[in-house]
């Protein structure tokens, strides 16, 4: 157990719908980044927030957004789904923004697009 | 974009033997990470090797890191059935001046460990 948690685990739904992820970093960290996991782009970093302000973005979507609460939780929330947003959707949380500090993965959600 | 290639793909091995994935990528690095995933799960963070350090042990890992070759290897010694999931390496760019370390990964590769 990392000590990141996601809700929900699953989630189904239809084409053209918007959906909200949910993630609660480790007690103590101050970053949550965002990560997409599909079968044909493998693992991509979508954004990352530290102490609630967005510090980067990766391969992110327009229809896609997240931001980080003052308690520190953060959601991804995703708009106008596609067939192929459909894939597992990781958050991760370390201590600083800094480097030399491991990311730790919740579980992930697993997002189904019908 | 993928930054780190895992090589090879996938690996089968008997129970109780080494198994050794590699690990190639392609800019300056802060540190590396390797990770391993169980089918459809979350992500176990399993080692950092920071890009100053050219070995690391954690049990029964071995990490090796060779920044002049930009590649680093994830040993499991005495390989156990319950060790069999997908390995990912996760760079981290060495300029991130934005004081953001995303983790780029490799595509992974699948070990499976014959009882």
């Amino acid at each position: 157990d990392s000590g990141v948690t996601q809700t929900p685990k699953h989630l189904i739904t239809a084409t053209g719908q918007r959906v909200t992820l949910r993630c609660s970093p480790r007690s103590g960290d101050l970053s949550v980044y965002w990560y997409q996991q599909s079968l044909d782009q493998g693992l991509q970093f979508l954004i990352h927030y530290y102490n609630g302000e967005e510090r980067a973005k990766g391969n992110i979507l327009e229809r896609f957004s997240a931001q980080q609460f003052p308690d520190l939780h953060s959601e991804l929330n995703l708009s106008s789904l596609e067939l192929g947003d459909s894939a597992l959707y990781f958050c991760a949380s370390s201590t600083s923004g800094g480097g030399h500090n491991e990311q730790f993965f919740g579980p992930g959600t697993r997002l189904t697009v019908l | 974009s993928q930054q780190g290639e895992e090589d090879p793909q996938a690996l089968s091995i008997q129970e109780g033997e080494n198994a050794t994935m590699n690990c190639s990528y392609k800019t300056s690095i802060n540190n590396l990470q390797w990770y391993r995933q169980n089918s459809g799960r979350g992500l176990v963070h399993l080692i950092l090797i920071r890009s100053n350090e050219r070995e690391k042990h954690s049990g029964r890992l071995r990490v090796t890191l060779d920044t002049s070759k930009k590649s680093s290897s994830l040993l499991i010694t005495a390989s156990r059935a319950a060790d069999t999931a997908s390995y990912f390496c996760a760079t981290d760019a060495a300029d991130s001046g934005a004081g953001s370390y995303q983790l780029t990964f490799g595509k992974g590769t699948k070990l499976s460990v014959i009882p």
